[in-house]
C-alpha cells in the first residue's frame, strides 16, 4: 500500500522562487495536513483541511499556501521561498479529525 | 498554543537496556499518541491511547496515558539496534473540533549501542 505519497523528495531553490509540494493519500482518508519539521521543535502544523472543500490555517502558516485539488490531493505552495522555509515538509492524513495521522516521507527543502 | 514537553532530549543506551521515556502537558488532552521516526523517513505511529488511565502494549513497546489526562509515558524494553530514531508524543486537544489540534513534542532521539 502507498499510503501517503510526497513528491518531490529533495528541491532546492533560490530565494523569492516558488514551487509546489505535492501530496496524494490512497486511504480514502477525508482530513489532510502539511507540516514542517526544523531541529528541535518537533512538527509543526501550517495547514490542514478537515474535508474536500475546505483549508485552514495551522500554527505557521505565513508564506504558504495550500489547495485542497480532490480527496486524495492536497498541494503547499511557497509563492516566494525564504531561507527560513528551509525544513522538511511532512504531508500526512487521517480519517478523521481524532483519527491518528498517517504520514507521508517528507520533502527536504533548502532555500539559498 | 499547547505545549508539549517532551522528555528526555536525547538517550544513549547499549542493547538489551530499558527505555523510558515521557511527555507532560499542561493542558488536558482527550488522546495520546507515540510515534517513531526513522532517518529519512515520516513518523509512524506506535501506539494510541484513548483513554485516562489505558495502559497498553506493542510488542516490546508500553505506552500510557496518565490518569490526570496531562501526560503520557512510552517504554521500550530489551532495545535492540533497530530502535534507533526519534520517537515523538503527540496529543490531540480537548474540547470543540479536534482538527489541526494535534500538538507535538520535540523528540527523543534514542541511540542503541549494539
Amino acid at each position: 500500500n502507498a499510503g501517503v505519497t510526497q513528491t518531490p523528495k529533495f528541491q532546492v531553490l533560490k530565494t523569492g522562487q516558488s514551487m509546489t509540494l505535492q501530496c496524494a493519500q490512497d486511504m480514502n482518508h477525508n482530513s489532510m495536513y502539511w507540516y514542517r519539521q526544523d531541529p528541535g521543535m518537533g512538527l509543526r502544523l501550517i495547514y490542514y483541511s478537515a474535508s474536500e472543500g475546505t483549508t485552514d490555517k495551522g500554527e505557521v502558516p505565513n508564506g504558504y499556501n495550500v489547495s485542497r485539488l480532490n480527496k486524495r490531493e492536497f498541494s503547499l505552495r511557497l509563492e516566494s521561498a525564504a531561507p527560513s522555509q528551509t525544513s522538511v515538509y511532512f504531508c500526512a492524513s487521517s480519517g478523521t479529525g481524532e483519527s491518528p495521522l498517517h504520514f507521508g516521507n517528507g520533502t527536504r527543502l533548502t532555500v539559498t | 498554543g499547547q505545549q508539549l514537553n517532551q522528555s528526555p532530549q536525547s538517550m544513549f543506551i547499549q542493547e538489551g537496556e530499558d527505555v523510558s521515556m515521557n511527555c507532560t502537558s499542561s493542558s488536558i488532552f482527550n488522546t495520546w499518541l507515540w510515534y517513531k521516526q526513522d532517518p529519512g523517513e515520516g513518523p509512524v505511529l506506535l501506539i494510541a491511547l484513548y483513554k485516562a488511565g489505558e495502559l497498553t502494549s506493542n510488542g516490546r513497546l508500553t505506552a500510557q496515558f496518565g490518569i490526570t489526562r496531562k501526560d503520557s509515558f512510552l517504554n521500550i524494553s530489551a532495545s535492540i539496534p533497530s530502535d534507533v530514531g526519534i520517537y515523538f508524543c503527540a496529543g490531540l486537544g480537548a474540547g470543540g473540533t479536534s482538527y489541526g489540534k494535534l500538538t507535538f513534542g520535540q523528540g527523543t532521539i534514542l541511540t542503541v549501542h549494539p
